[in-house]
């Protein structure tokens, strides 16, 4: 079985420019999410679907970030304009619709550095 | 709101030796408890969860984890660590109640020495 995938491994910009990032997820989860892990910290919730229906943003910073899951399927996530502080791993996880026990599977995640 | 606490950064071990990752937590419901290890530019893996019934959870690679509902704590444990343990671990938690959004610890590096 194929694990979530991610891309780009490695983005590097500078502040201000905008940059993307894409996942798919493992086939048949319906459920995806979007998480910032900062360098020393666990990771943090971004943004969670439920198909192509977003079910919790509200740690997303809404001014600059924005996601979407157009088809149920792949995912966005992007930044514009991009700051100093967000600099991170953003790790996609993916699992099966809602179930208060399930798992989440993590991708390999895209290191972004912001300089 | 849910939390999550790992008191130690980091933790050495001796290979051979038992390990003990600490984890507590705070939920307003029935807590949904899980472990996740991260190895270097890899995603975090799975390795066990705490749903209900037996408080000892056994998972993957040999670890398991003992879930203390007074002490609100799930540490995770192995009897004999090995040197490829060495890695970070996160604890992590969700009120059973709620969607699924999980709150992860700050992580513990697991150091493992031969």
């Amino acid at each position: 079985e194929a694990g979530v995938a991610q891309s780009p491994r490695y983005k590097i910009i500078e502040k201000r420019q905008s940059v993307a990032f894409w996942c798919n997820p493992i086939s048949g989860h319906a459920t995806l999410y979007w998480y910032q892990q900062i360098l020393g910290q666990g990771p943090k919730l971004l943004i969670q679907f439920q198909n192509n229906g977003v079910v919790d943003d509200s740690q997303l910073p809404k001014d600059r970030f924005s996601a979407e899951r157009l088809k149920g399927v792949d995912s966005t996530l992007k930044i514009q304009p991009a700051k100093l502080e967000d600099s991170a791993v953003y790790l996609c996880a993916s699992s099966l619709p809602l179930l208060a026990a399930g798992n989440q599977f993590f991708g390999p995640g895209t290191r972004l550095t912001v300089l | 709101a849910q939390s999550v606490a790992q008191p130690e950064d980091q933790v050495n071990v001796a290979e051979g030796n038992p390990l003990t990752v600490k984890c507590t937590y705070s939920v307003s419901g029935n807590p949904y408890l899980f472990w996740y290890v991260q190895y270097p530019n890899r995603g975090l893996q799975f390795l066990l969860k705490y749903i209900t019934g037996d408080n000892l959870v056994k998972g993957s690679y040999g670890f398991e984890a003992e879930f203390n509902k007074s002490q609100t704590s799930f540490h995770l444990k192995k009897p004999s660590a090995l040197v490829s343990d060495s890695a970070l671990y996160f604890c992590a938690v969700r009120d059973g109640g709620a969607g699924n959004m999980l709150t992860f610890g700050g992580g513990t590096r697991l150091m493992v020495k031969p």
